[in-house]
Parts: C-alpha cells; sequence; structure tokens
C-alpha cells in the first residue's frame, strides 16, 4: 500500500501543453510539498501546503499552479509548457511541527517537455 | 538564507573501504539535519535524521556544531550502497521546508 502515489510516472508532451501530475498520501499527515529534480540531480522545494493552506511559495513561474483540495491530496498544474520545465518532480508529506520526522517522497513524475 | 553544502559530486571507494560523505551547513540558528539516499531511479528515503543518532543500514552522521558538518559515515562500504546521497537542513521556523545539498554520487567498486 504505498505511502505517497505520484501520477503519472511518465509524462511526455510537447511545448506549449497544459499538463497536471497528482499526488496523494494515505499517511495522515498534515503537510505536502512539490520538489523539482533537475538534470544535475538538484533538489528544489517549489510549494508546500499545510492543511489545504499554502505555506511555502519559493520562486516558481505563474504557469505553475498547485492545488490542495483535502490534506491528502496536491496536485500541481502547469501551464504553456516549456522546454526548461524538464525534470522529475518530487512529491512528498510529513507532519508538521514537534511530530516532524522528515519527509516521505513520492517515486517521482519524469516530465519530458519536446 | 540557510545552506547546504556536499562537496562532491562523485565519490567512488572500494567495496569493503570506509566511507565519508560530507555535508557542510549554513545556518546561525539550532538546525536539523537528515541524510536522504536515492537509489537509481528510485524515491528519496530518509536515511537518518540527527536528532534520533542512530545507525541504518551501518550508515552513522554526527552532527558538528562548531564545524558545521553532518559528514556520513560508515567503516565498510558495500556495493549495494551505490546511490546518491542528500544532506537535508530544517530551520526553526521555515515551514519545515527541507534545504537540500546538491548531492554526492557514491559508487562502489568491487
Amino acid at each position: 500500500d504505498t505511502a505517497v502515489s505520484q501520477t503519472p510516472k511518465y509524462l511526455v508532451t510537447q511545448m506549449g501543453n497544459d499538463k497536471s501530475i497528482k499526488c496523494e498520501q494515505n499517511l495522515g499527515h498534515d503537510t505536502m510539498y512539490w520538489y523539482k529534480q533537475d538534470s544535475k540531480k538538484f533538489l528544489k522545494i517549489m510549494f508546500s501546503y499545510n492543511n489545504k493552506e499554502l505555506i511555502i511559495n519559493e520562486t516558481v513561474p505563474n504557469r505553475f499552479s498547485p492545488k490542495s483540495p483535502d490534506k491528502a491530496h496536491l496536485n500541481l498544474h502547469i501551464n504553456s509548457l516549456e522546454l526548461g520545465d524538464s525534470a522529475v518532480y518530487f512529491c512528498a508529506s510529513s507532519q508538521m511541527g514537534t511530530s516532524f520526522y522528515g519527509y516521505t517522497f513520492g517515486s517521482g513524475t519524469r516530465l519530458t517537455v519536446v | 538564507a540557510q545552506r547546504v553544502t556536499q562537496p562532491e559530486k562523485l565519490l567512488s571507494v572500494f567495496k569493503g573501504a570506509p566511507v565519508e560523505l560530507k555535508c557542510n551547513y549554513s545556518y546561525s540558528g539550532s538546525p536539523e539535519l537528515f541524510w536522504y539516499v536515492q537509489y537509481s531511479r528510485q524515491r528519496l528515503q530518509l536515511l537518518l535524521r540527527h536528532i534520533s543518532r542512530e545507525s541504518i543500514k551501518g550508515f552513522t552522521a554526527d552532527l558538528n556544531k562548531g564545524e558545521t558538518s553532518f559528514h556520513l559515515k560508515k567503516p565498510f562500504a558495500q556495493e549495494e550502497d551505490s546511490a546518491m546521497y542528500y544532506c537535508a537542513l530544517k530551520i526553526t521556523g521555515g515551514g519545515n521546508k527541507l534545504t537540500f545539498g546538491t548531492g554526492t554520487q557514491l559508487k562502489v567498486e568491487l
């Protein structure tokens, strides 16, 4: 029973398209995150939601819009995809506050923009 | 701003040799440090937290506040240790944001 699941695992699309990546966690965590891993394997946080409220919003183009319908789900919608958006996107979840033990990551979505 | 530095992009050792993956951080407050491991094309997995002072898969890491370091060590490398290792820093009041280093690829050769 996967703790943090992302769909799709692979996504190949053309420049200019709009696409969404979905993430769900069944750990009962109250905080979820999106990280981007670029071609050099560098990991950078994009967004974080705590109980459906946006708490971290790093310098990310407006074309990226996260949505959290409930605390178990965090989706990422990307408009007008560009070649530079090609990367692996990782979803993660954790508990906030004194119960923080680190993140549990999903298996990643490999996005290729052609 | 806080920062995590992993000076080695690639570390190659022979099986049975000791391993030390370096991690330095910059943060003036009280940090929480973590090591994550990513096996080939898999998800990142938590390996160690400095708070719990545990040993996982033979790896240990000690927080040295004087040197602002959290190096990962293992006395005898195994082939299955080959992976990407990330050091990560959590600061107080940062909304649980983890700042990751650039990662070190460990290759254990036979």
